[in-house]
């Protein structure tokens, strides 16, 4: 079993919707939960990070971590074609502690 | 312009021949990372390193060697490069967070690798 889970997808969805992304973990060690955004062709870039359990708003981006249930998600309101990229969960233990993991990616299409 | 930047960022090889990756940052980062991304996977950390000549193994080490003898070049070298490890490869660096703070990663904008 991988340490984290993403659904791959694709995810298609019209623009303008919300969009909600998931990933789940097994290791109830984690403590920084991250999300990244990775363009075609592209490095990913960091969008949103969470420290422990709750919630994160940024724009049009919310970011949730539910350590109970070993459950992270991203929503996009509003969501744009320019958000259409794959979406990356990453989690670690500690603070400055360089094992980060990564979930598969979730490819995303926001259609005009 | 802060960046990482990798070269070459597309190679063909044969089985064997020894290559290196390189990744340099300008950022004056004490953190560097290997990762490769394969589909299905994700992306999958290899070696890092934090701080010069300081360097440990990530999740999937096995025939790669790193070194860091200067805080901003964080080399990759395949000494025997095997068509499982086509891949495409990012670096990555950062520096450590404050208190309560994830410390962000810069990724660099890749390198294809592909192994005949």
């Amino acid at each position: 079993q991988k340490e984290v889970e993403q659904d791959p997808g694709p995810l298609s969805v019209p623009e303008g919707a919300i969009v909600s992304l998931n990933c789940t973990y097994s290791n109830s060690a984690f403590q920084y939960f991250m999300w990244y955004r990775q363009y075609s062709r592209k490095g990913p870039e960091l969008l949103m990070y969470t420290y422990s359990s709750g919630n994160k708003e940024d724009g049009r981006f919310t970011a949730q971590v539910d350590k109970s249930s070993k459950y992270i998600s991203l929503f996009i309101r509003d969501s744009q074609p320019s958000d259409s990229a794959t979406y990356l969960c990453a989690m670690r233990r500690l603070q400055g502690a360089q094992k980060l993991v990564f979930g598969q990616g979730t490819r995303l299409t926001i259609n005009p | 312009e802060a960046q990482v930047t990798q070269n070459p960022r597309y190679l063909i090889t044969v089985t064997g021949k020894k290559l290196t990756v390189t990744c340099s940052q300008n950022m004056n980062h004490e953190y560097m990372s290997w990762y490769r991304q394969d589909p299905g996977l994700g992306l999958r950390q290899i070696y890092y390193s934090m701080n010069v000549e300081v360097t440990d193994k990530g999740d999937v080490p096995e025939g790669y060697k790193v070194s860091r003898k200067e805080k901003r070049n964080f080399p990759l070298i395949l000494e025997s490069p095997s068509p499982n490890q086509t891949s495409l490869y990012f670096c990555a660096s950062s520096q450590p967070g404050l208190a309560g703070r994830t410390d962000t990663q810069y990724f660099g904008p890749g390198t294809r690798l592909t192994v005949l």
